[in-house]
């Protein structure tokens, strides 16, 4: 019963390259949610989604942020034209309804150079 | 201002020294709160969920606690393993479906 999942575990970016960000929810789960755990700060929602849907990303940066979840494949958090700040751990969560305990993958540590 | 907050910021134990983690919430609507466990380098590892004042949630050397104001996760008799960031996260009708997290408390349980 696999958890969920995302890849790249550690991705490493040049400023102003994209970073594409992956995840794989947990079997039967339909909502994934963003988050971002800057270094010796909190986790910070970004977005919500459900399947072909944005329902909530008042979390996410008005610039060079976008989400996705198609409705074949994996959920991505896309950044454009990254910069230093944008160095963290970006971790994906999955439940099966929207008010449901939520299930975190391993995380993505995005290091920009 | 800090809607979830964390205490204290981190607390050594020694092995079998029992204590409690606070989380408190200042929410509209409480849906739900929940407790997870987070290791360096790695994703929360889910604990618990709590619903309504007076709830008591336990598993092995954990037990979680909630009021109206507050959850508590006491620790009984730690071990060197049970050192971690312990995360809060409430879920209220102030933020929609999302979690809000607080800050955290680093762990450390000394043999």
């Amino acid at each position: 019963n696999a958890g969920v999942m995302q890849n790249p575990r550690h991705l490493v970016r040049r400023r102003g390259q994209e970073a594409r960000l992956r995840c794989s929810p947990m079997k039967g789960h339909s909502h994934v949610y963003w988050y971002r755990q800057l270094p010796e700060e909190g986790l910070k929602f970004m977005v919500y989604l459900q399947k072909e849907n944005i329902i909530d990303e008042s979390g996410m940066p008005k610039e060079r942020f976008s989400a996705e979840f198609p409705k074949e494949g994996p959920s991505i958090l896309r950044i454009q034209q990254v910069v230093r700040g944008d160095s963290a751990a970006y971790f994906c969560a999955s439940s099966p309804g929207g008010a449901d305990t939520q299930y975190f993958g391993p995380g993505t540590r995005l290091t920009v150079l | 201002e800090d809607q979830v907050t964390q205490s204290p910021e981190a607390l050594r134990l020694q092995e079998g020294e029992s204590s409690s983690l606070n989380c408190s919430y200042t929410v509209s609507g409480l849906r739900g709160l929940f407790w997870y466990r987070q290791d360096p380098g790695k994703g929360p590892e889910f604990l618990f969920t709590l619903y309504s004042a007076g709830e008591e949630k336990e598993k092995e050397r954990l037990k979680a606690t909630l009021t109206k104001k507050e959850s508590f996760l006491h620790i009984t008799a730690p071990k060197p393993e049970d050192s971690a960031t312990y995360l809060c996260a409430v879920q209220a009708s102030d933020y929609g479906q999302n979690f809000v997290f607080g800050p955290g408390t680093r762990l450390s349980v000394l043999p």
